[in-house]
């Protein structure tokens, strides 16, 4: 089974802090995802990656940065927390010869204080 | 950019009860999936199905490219079916992002 893997569920993180979010996949994925979810918004595409060192700007890119230095590691960063990145965090991953069939790990809940 | 449209919103059923749940897109796509997320926010992966039906076991989905719309079936529904069913879909042209619906809540209760 593909497994993507998140290494927060939880977080709570003061308002200006430097935020870390990393994803893992153990499929040999191309392509790699980060979405935020919220209330009323539904998911929403912050980057994505199709290769190391590749990166894309998705909806919402504003106030995050990714960073893919090896094919299965996927890192969201926010460089200074503000409240309004209070949100749950999914990483996904899909190939690109399989019909693009995504997988998403658990979530990060992250909450800035 | 394409749109999509689930409905109902909200799904309440008693256990053993079946439902449709709903995808509308407004463009022509080349990809559609149906996810579930549980109450705690896992998704799930249920179909891949650009076209045609398939079923795995209680759950069935069937897609009409040609008029837009995707229909997901769950019989005999159980309490763990509930949460929230999303559908997506890639637009055309190749570009790599995946479109959600709002979602349908559905709650299922014994």
């Amino acid at each position: 089974d593909v497994k993507v893997t998140q290494s927060s569920r939880y977080l709570v993180k003061r308002t200006g802090e430097k935020v870390f979010l990393e994803c893992v996949q153990d499929m040999d994925h191309e392509n790699m995802f980060w979405y935020r979810q919220d209330p009323g918004l539904g998911l929403r595409l912050i980057y994505f990656s199709y290769d190391v060192k590749m990166k894309e700007k998705g909806d919402i890119p504003e106030g995050y940065s990714v960073s893919r230095e090896k094919k299965e590691r996927f890192s969201l960063i926010l460089e200074s927390a503000s409240t309004n990145q209070t949100s749950m965090y999914l990483c996904a991953s899909s190939d690109r010869d399989s019909g693009n069939t995504i997988y998403f790990g658990e979530g990060s809940w992250l909450t800035v204080v | 950019g394409i749109q999509v449209e689930q409905s109902p919103p909200d799904l309440i059923l008693q256990e053993g009860a079946n439902s449709t749940l709903r995808c509308n897109f407004s463009d022509s796509v080349n990809n559609l999936q149906w996810f579930h997320q549980n109450p705690w926010g896992q998704l799930i992966n249920l179909f891949y199905i650009p076209s045609g039906t398939k079923q795995n076991g209680r759950l069935s989905a069937t897609t009409v490219a040609t008029e837009r719309y995707s229909l997901l079936y769950i019989s005999s529904s159980q309490t763990t079916d509930s949460g929230v069913y999303f559908c997506a879909v890639f637009g055309s042209g190749g570009y790599n992002k995946l479109i959600f619906g709002a979602g349908t809540r559905l709650a299922v209760h014994p």
